[in-house]
C-alpha cells in the first residue's frame, strides 16, 4: 500500500492564483481530513469528510474549497491565493473517526 | 470551545532518562485522545490513541494516560534514546464529532 500520497511536494504560487492540492489513499478509508501547520504551531482542520459526497468544515475553512467524489480521493481548491495562505498543508486519512489518522509527506505552499 | 496545551514547548534530556510529555484538554467530553510524533519537515505518525473507556495505552517503550475529569493526558517514554527526538504532539475530538484540535506539540531532544 501507497498509504496516503500528496502531489504536488511543494509550489510557489502569486497572489490571486489558483490551485488544488491533491490528496490520495489506497487504505479504502472512510474519513479524510486536510489540515494546515503553520511554523511552530499545531495542526488546524481545514475540511475533512466521513465518505464519498459528504464534506464539513473544521476551523480555518475560510479560502479554501473540498470535494470527495471517490473513496480515495479528497482534492483541495485554493482559490485567490494570498500570503495568509502560506504554510504546510497535510492530508490524513482513517478507517473511521474513532481510528488512528495515517498522513501524507505534506505540500510545502508558498504565496507571494 | 476545545482547547489543547501541551507543556513543556521544548525538552532536552540525555539518553537513557524516563521522561513524561504532558497534554491538558478543557472539554472532557471526548470520544479519544491521540499522540503523534512529527519528524522534521515530515507528516505525523500515529503513535498511541486511547479511547474515551481506557486508562492507558502501551507500545513499547511508550505508554500514554489518559484521566478525562482532570482533562490530562501524559505520554511516557522509557529509557529514551537519540532516535526519540522529534516533535510530539496531542489532538482530541470536539464533543460529539470527530474534528481534531492539536496541541502546539513537545519538541524533544535526546542527547546521546
Amino acid at each position: 500500500n501507497a498509504g496516503v500520497t500528496q502531489t504536488p511536494k511543494f509550489r510557489i504560487l502569486k497572489i490571486g492564483q489558483s490551485m488544488t492540492l491533491q490528496c490520495a489513499q489506497d487504505m479504502n478509508h472512510n474519513y479524510m481530513y486536510w489540515y494546515r501547520q503553520d511554523p511552530g504551531m499545531g495542526l488546524k482542520l481545514i475540511y475533512y469528510s466521513v465518505g464519498a459526497g459528504i464534506t464539513d468544515k473544521g476551523e480555518v475553512p475560510n479560502g479554501y474549497n473540498v470535494s470527495r467524489s471517490t473513496t480515495e480521493d479528497f482534492p483541495l481548491r485554493l482559490e485567490l491565493a494570498a500570503p495568509s495562505q502560506t504554510s504546510v498543508y497535510f492530508c490524513a486519512s482513517s478507517y473511521q473517526g474513532a481510528y488512528e489518522q495515517y498522513f501524507g509527506p505534506g505540500t510545502r505552499l508558498t504565496v507571494t | 470551545k476545545q482547547e489543547v496545551t501541551q507543556i513543556p514547548a521544548a525538552l532536552s534530556v540525555p539518553e537513557g532518562e524516563n521522561l513524561v510529555l504532558n497534554c491538558s484538554f478543557t472539554d472532557s467530553a471526548i470520544y479519544n485522545l491521540q499522540w503523534f510524533r512529527q519528524d522534521p519537515g515530515k507528516g505525523l505518525t500515529s503513535l498511541l490513541l486511547i479511547q474515551s473507556s481506557q486508562r492507558e495505552q502501551t507500545s513499547g517503550r511508550l505508554n500514554a494516560s489518559l484521566d478525562k475529569s482532570s482533562g490530562r493526558s501524559t505520554l511516557y517514554i522509557a529509557a529514551s534514546q537519540p532516535g526519540d527526538s522529534a516533535t510530539y504532539l496531542c489532538a482530541v475530538p470536539l464533543s460529539g464529532t470527530y474534528k481534531y484540535i492539536f496541541g502546539t506539540g513537545t519538541r524533544l531532544k535526546v542527547l546521546a
